[in-house]
């Protein structure tokens, strides 16, 4: 069973700071991995996608991937209240149909 | 405009009764895909499509069909032999960097 692993959360940051999202999965075959930021009652938008080792980063985003402790972060500079929603890890892993297995999603809250 | 769309926002349905979900997309993806997610619990796979007028089961195929006629559109029955049909239902279509999935707004079905 592929499984990613989030913390529920809530994760409250002050506005401003840096808010730090973790995600660790359990198929060392899995090839990408993919945020998703989802607001309550909407549906998932795609922040960013990472594939290989290190970090990528699009403006105040980063993910970081580092596929020896199967674990990959997201990071959001200068928070905004409006960065306040679920984000949602997923991961691609080898195999048929190119499905992605999600994570239960960690909820920030950034305060003001 | 590129996109997905999903029909009917919102949809109530009576026990015993089966209730057709749409989704069009108009983005020339291949990939078509149907989640369930659940309050507190991630996105849960149901059927997906690689091509027209094939697909396969997800996670929770049970209580569900769906059809592949046309590229562009990727039907969801949900029947009445699906014992907890309440959830929100979204639709994707996988583009071709890095195999990433696009959902559409979703439709939220309650069950009377």
């Amino acid at each position: 069973q592929k499984e990613v692993e989030q913390n529920s959360g809530p994760l409250s940051v002050p506005e401003g700071a840096i808010a730090s999202l973790n995600c660790t999965y359990s198929d060392r075959g899995s090839q990408s991995f993919f945020w998703y930021r989802q607001y309550s009652g909407k549906s998932p938008e795609l922040i960013m996608f990472i594939y290989s080792n290190g970090d990528k980063e699009d403006g105040r985003f980063t993910a970081q991937l580092n596929k020896a402790s199967q674990y990959v972060s997201l990071l959001i500079r200068d928070s905004q209240p409006s960065d306040s929603a679920t984000y949602l890890c997923a991961v691609k892993s080898w195999g048929g149909g190119n499905k992605l297995t999600f994570g239960t999603g960690t909820q920030l809250k950034v305060e003001l | 405009d590129g996109g997905i769309t999903q029909s009917p926002k919102y949809l109530f349905r009576k026990e015993g009764q089966n209730v057709t979900l749409s989704c069009e997309q108009n983005l020339n993806h291949d990939a078509m895909y149907w989640y369930r997610q659940d309050p507190g619990q991630g996105l849960r796979l149901i059927y997906y499509s690689q091509i027209v007028n094939d697909f396969q089961k997800g996670d929770i195929a049970e209580g569900y069909s769906v059809s592949r006629e046309k590229k562009e559109s990727f039907p969801l029955t949900v029947t009445s032999a699906q014992k907890n049909p309440t959830a929100f239902y979204l639709c994707a279509s996988r583009g071709t960097e890095a195999d990433t999935q696009y959902f559409g707004p979703g439709t939220r079905l309650t069950v009377l």
